[in-house]
């Protein structure tokens, strides 16, 4: 079975400082990882994916994710977190056209 | 349209209705999908549509979801006899998978329901 964990409930950090949402993977085969955002009374909205190739993808907002096969892990972050940043995230792994995605992670970016 | 738009955007019923959401997806995508987003379950898979093919409906939590798309393009999720733990925003996305192997996708804004 494919699965996404997204471990943190919720992370708080304080504006300027490295933002990080943890993320990890069990899936079989190649992973199809993805990263979204969903701001307060809107849609949800894609930030980046790794399909295959360099581990560290880029993304929308200047998050990036890095994949790492041995830890099964793809973490979002940010080098410096703006308080325009607070939403909730989610991972997902895509097998075969669906997304099943991770619960959740509230992150919350205070001034 | 720019976008995936969804109608209505808010829908509030008592138990036991029916109740149908509609998606337009973005014009010339050829998978559309639909999600549910509730406390305590979070973001779930329903329904996917791949052109003609057969559809997904692996993620339909009972008979009493049905989905149809038709004409490849508007989809409709109807839920029949509505519950109370059928209370959720229900998220339809589209997509379609590029020449270069890379995929476009867009999520609608969603449809609140609030089964009373």
């Amino acid at each position: 079975a494919q699965s996404v964990a997204q471990p943190e409930d919720q992370v708080n950090v304080a504006e300027g400082n490295p933002l990080t949402v943890k993320c990890t993977y069990s899936v079989s085969g190649n992973p199809y990882l993805f990263w979204y955002v969903q701001y307060p009374n809107r849609g949800l909205q894609f930030l980046l994916k790794y399909i295959t190739g360099d581990n560290l993808v880029k993304g929308s907002y200047g998050f990036e994710a890095e994949f790492n096969k041995s830890q099964t892990s793809f973490h979002l972050k940010k080098p410096s977190a703006l308080v325009s940043d607070s939403a909730l995230y989610f991972c997902a792994v895509r097998p075969w056209g669906k997304l099943q995605f991770g619960a959740g992670t509230q992150v919350v970016v205070t001034p | 349209g720019a976008g995936v738009s969804q109608s209505p955007s808010n829908k509030v019923t008592e138990k036991g209705k029916d109740v149908e959401l509609r998606c337009d997806p973005i014009s010339g995508h050829t998978a559309l999908y639909w999600y549910r987003q509730s406390l305590g379950q979070g973001l779930e898979f329903l329904i996917y549509f791949q052109g003609n093919s057969a559809p997904d409906k692996s993620g339909l939590p009972s008979d009493r979801f049905s989905a149809e798309r038709t004409g490849g393009s508007v989809s409709t999720l109807t839920i029949q006899r509505t519950q109370q733990e059928d209370s959720a925003v229900y998220l339809c996305a589209s997509s379609l998978a590029l020449a270069s192997g890379g995929v476009v996708e867009m999520f609608g804004p969603g449809t609140r329901l609030t089964v009373l």
